[in-house]
C-alpha cells in the first residue's frame, strides 16, 4: 500500500477557494479513481481514468475537475469551494491485470469553511 | 445503474461468536464482489473477495458466500476477536458506469465486545 500517497493529508479552505489534491501511485497501474467519503454515504466515485488522458465523471462529479497527463499522477481539483465538499477524500488504483481489485491512498480530509 | 444495499448497518457482536454482513446488487451481470474493512481513520483494505464463478470462499476466520440467482452476497467472520472492531464495506461492478468501477455498500459498522 505503500505504492499509493495522497497529499494534503489534511487540509482547511475557504468557500470559494480553488484547492487540489493529488494522488501519486508507482504500480505503473492504469486506473485510477477518485472517491468522497461521507458519513452515511459510504464511498461515492467522484471521477474516474482508465488511462493517461483518459477520464469520466462517475456518480458525484459537479464542483470538481481531473486530470491525468502521467500514469502516476491523479490529481483532482475543486475549482470552488463550497461547504458541502468537506469531506474525505480517497484516490484508489486498479491494476487492468487483476481486473477490480482496488487499492486505496491513506486519504486527504477536506475542510471548507 | 448498479445499486448495492448493505445490512445491518450497525453490528454488535460478543467475542469469539459469529458475524455476519449481508449485501444485495442490482446489475445482474455483476462478476466480482469484494470486501473493504475500514478502521478508524484509515484507508479501506481489501480483506477477501469473490467472483461469480465460484459460490463461496473462505480466508482464516473471514468467508463470502455468494448467490447470484438472488443477487446477494455475504461476509463471515467467526470467532471474532477486537481487532475485527472496524468498518466493512461491500462493493459490485457494472451498472452505468461499467464493469471497471465499484459502487459501494454503505458500510457495517462491527464492534466487538469484549
Amino acid at each position: 500500500d505503500a505504492g499509493i500517497t495522497q497529499s494534503p493529508r489534511y487540509k482547511i479552505t475557504e468557500t470559494g477557494r480553488q484547492v487540489t489534491l493529488m494522488c501519486h501511485q508507482t504500480w505503473s497501474h492504469s486506473y485510477m479513481f477518485w472517491y468522497r467519503q461521507d458519513l452515511g454515504h459510504g464511498l461515492r466515485l467522484i471521477y474516474y481514468s482508465a488511462a493517461a488522458d483518459i477520464t469520466d465523471k462517475g456518480e458525484v462529479p459537479d464542483g470538481y475537475v481531473v486530470s491525468r497527463s502521467k500514469t502516476e499522477n491523479f490529481p483532482l481539483t475543486l475549482e470552488s469551494a463550497t461547504r458541502s465538499q468537506t469531506s474525505v477524500y480517497f484516490c484508489a488504483s486498479m491494476s487492468e491485470v487483476v481486473y477490480n481489485e482496488q487499492f486505496f491512498g491513506p486519504g486527504t480530509r477536506l475542510t471548507v469553511l | 445503474g448498479e445499486n448495492v444495499e448493505q445490512h445491518p448497518s450497525t453490528l454488535s457482536v460478543q467475542e469469539g461468536d459469529s458475524a455476519v454482513i449481508k449485501c444485495t446488487y442490482s446489475d445482474s451481470a455483476s462478476n466480482y464482489f469484494p470486501w473493504y474493512k475500514q478502521e478508524l481513520g484509515k484507508r479501506p483494505q481489501l480483506i477477501i473477495d469473490i467472483r461469480s464463478n465460484v459460490g463461496e470462499k473462505k480466508d482464516q476466520r473471514i468467508a463470502v458466500t455468494l448467490n447470484k440467482t438472488a443477487k446477494h452476497f455475504s461476509l463471515h467472520i467467526t470467532e471474532t476477536q477486537p481487532e475485527d472492531s472496524a468498518v466493512y464495506f461491500c462493493a459490485a461492478p457494472g451498472g452505468s458506469f461499467g464493469n471497471e468501477k465499484l459502487t459501494f455498500g454503505t458500510g457495517t459498522r462491527l464492534t466487538i465486545i469484549p
